[in-house]
């Protein structure tokens, strides 16, 4: 079975521009969360989608958004970026949301690296 | 607010020696609690979880936790240290989300800052 995948792995772009990341979840899978990872902040929670839905979101501003189609592959935007924007961005999928919670597990794929100058 | 403190910024073993990678946190109701490991360059791959039931939880590559409510911790061991352990490690807590279309979901996670493993031949 594939993994979680992630396009592109490496990005670069300016201040100012507009980014959009792609995630692919396991087959079967239709729970997507996003994850920021940056050296200063760490790993922080972005937003969760379930179904075209979103059912969780961070603390993060406006400047980000995602969105999920109906094959369960999730985009995230980001538009106006800053430098401190320059992160790793990580996709996790998990199967489908069961009672028992205990039967879940998250699957992160490697990550987009996005460089912003 | 839920938290996630990890100690130790850096650790630094010799090859076969135990290991020991500390986590306390912070939650109001009965925590999920996760052990990830991320090599460089590439995303989080999970240890074991901790959801409730035994609280010294088995993972894969040969590593437990254990789960101490009255300390607000969930320590990560190994026995005997590979060369290949050297990574990065973090620990996460989450918690049950209802959703209105039913189920539950953890996705929210708070992780810890991580810790640096380095393993000396």
């Amino acid at each position: 079975k594939a993994g979680v995948t992630q396009t592109p792995r490496y990005l670069i772009k300016t201040r100012g521009q507009q980014v959009t990341l792609s995630c692919s979840p396991i087959s079967g899978h239709r729970s997507v969360s996003w994850y920021q990872q940056t050296p200063g902040q760490g790993l922080q929670f972005l937003f969760e989608y379930f179904s075209e839905t979103q059912r969780n979101k961070g603390n993060f501003p406006g400047r980000f958004s995602g969105r999920q189609f109906s094959n369960s592959r999730s985009e995230m935007n980001v538009s106006t970026l800053e430098l401190g924007d320059s992160a790793l961005y990580l996709c996790a999928s998990s199967s489908l949301l069961l009672p028992i919670a205990e039967q879940e597990t998250q699957y992160f794929g490697p990550g987009t690296r996005l460089l912003v100058l | 607010a839920q938290s996630v403190t990890q100690p130790d910024i850096h650790i630094t073993v010799s090859e076969g020696a135990s290991l020991e990678l500390r986590c306390n946190y912070s939650y109001g109701a009965t925590p999920y609690l996760f052990w990830y490991v991320q090599s460089p360059g590439q995303g989080l791959q999970l240890l074991l979880k901790y959801f409730s039931g035994d609280t010294l939880v088995q993972g894969i590559k040969g590593f437990e936790a254990e789960f101490k409510r009255s300390q607000s911790s969930f320590n990560l061991r190994k026995p005997s240290v590979h060369w290949s352990d050297a990574a990065e490690y973090f620990c996460a807590v989450g918690g049950r989300s209802p959703l209105n279309a039913g189920g539950t979901s953890y996705g929210k996670l708070t992780f810890g800052q991580g810790t640096i493993l380095t393993v000396h031949p």
